[in-house]
């Protein structure tokens, strides 16, 4: 059964750039597809994006320009790296796999961001 | 871009009520929607894929429908661990989430 863990720093300064770290266990991250979705305080679901084991990548086009989301297959993770973050990036940030195109089926617990002035 | 919306916003029902949950696309995303359950405090859970399949464990008092722009969730008979906050989630073009209904106590 495959788990996700997150890992990151928690706390990230305005204007810099937050690095998250999703491990995979249980399984292989050379299949499927693989997913960021955050969810600011009191607010919903946005998914950031994801990338299919092949290395293609599909970002939310709202966060594009700031995106990257990357796979390192050694080390059975993919992070993501959000560049100019500001306070509406604070949230709980999820990764997720999706066996299938669109179903996001597998989640991580998340991992709480606060972003600092 | 697909926007989505769900209606209503929030829903205050009792143990035992039939309970539905309109989620709109803003153009047609054919069968290519999901459903999730989040509890407080707690990532989402897949309940239904492709518009109507049960995730596997899901309740079979879950049921959904729908096609093209219009979709319904629907709890046969709400229990207590079915209070919760209810999000679609589309993926005919970029993913995205609708803004979730709270089911809560009436």
């Amino acid at each position: 059964q495959l788990q996700l863990q997150e890992s990151g720093p928690g706390l990230v300064k305005s204007s810099e750039t937050l690095s998250l770290t999703c491990t995979v266990s249980g399984g292989s991250i050379s299949r499927y597809y693989w997913n960021w979705v955050r969810q600011s305080p009191g607010k919903g679901l946005e998914w950031i994006g994801n990338i299919y084991y092949s290395g293609d990548t599909m970002y939310s086009p709202s966060l594009e320009s700031r995106v990257t989301i990357s796979v390192d297959r050694s080390k059975n993770q993919f992070s993501l790296r959000l560049t100019s973050v500001t306070s509406a990036d604070a949230g709980v940030y999820y990764c997720a796999t999706s066996p299938f195109f669109g179903v996001v089926s597998i989640w991580g617990q998340g991992t709480t961001i606060t972003v600092s002035s | 871009d697909i926007q989505m919306t769900q209606s209503p916003s929030t829903l205050s029902a009792s143990v035992g009520d039939r309970v539905t949950i309109t989620c709109r696309a803003s153009q047609s995303i054919g069968d290519s929607l999901a459903w999730y359950q989040q509890k407080p405090g707690k990532a989402p859970t897949l309940l239904i894929y492709k518009t109507s399949s049960l995730e596997s464990g899901s309740p079979s008092r879950f049921s959904a429908s729908g096609y093209g722009t219009e979709f319904t969730l629907t709890i046969s008979s709400l229990q207590p661990d079915d209070f919760a906050t209810y999000y679609c989630q589309q993926f005919k073009g970029y993913w995205n989430f609708g803004p979730g209904t709270k089911v809560d106590v009436k």
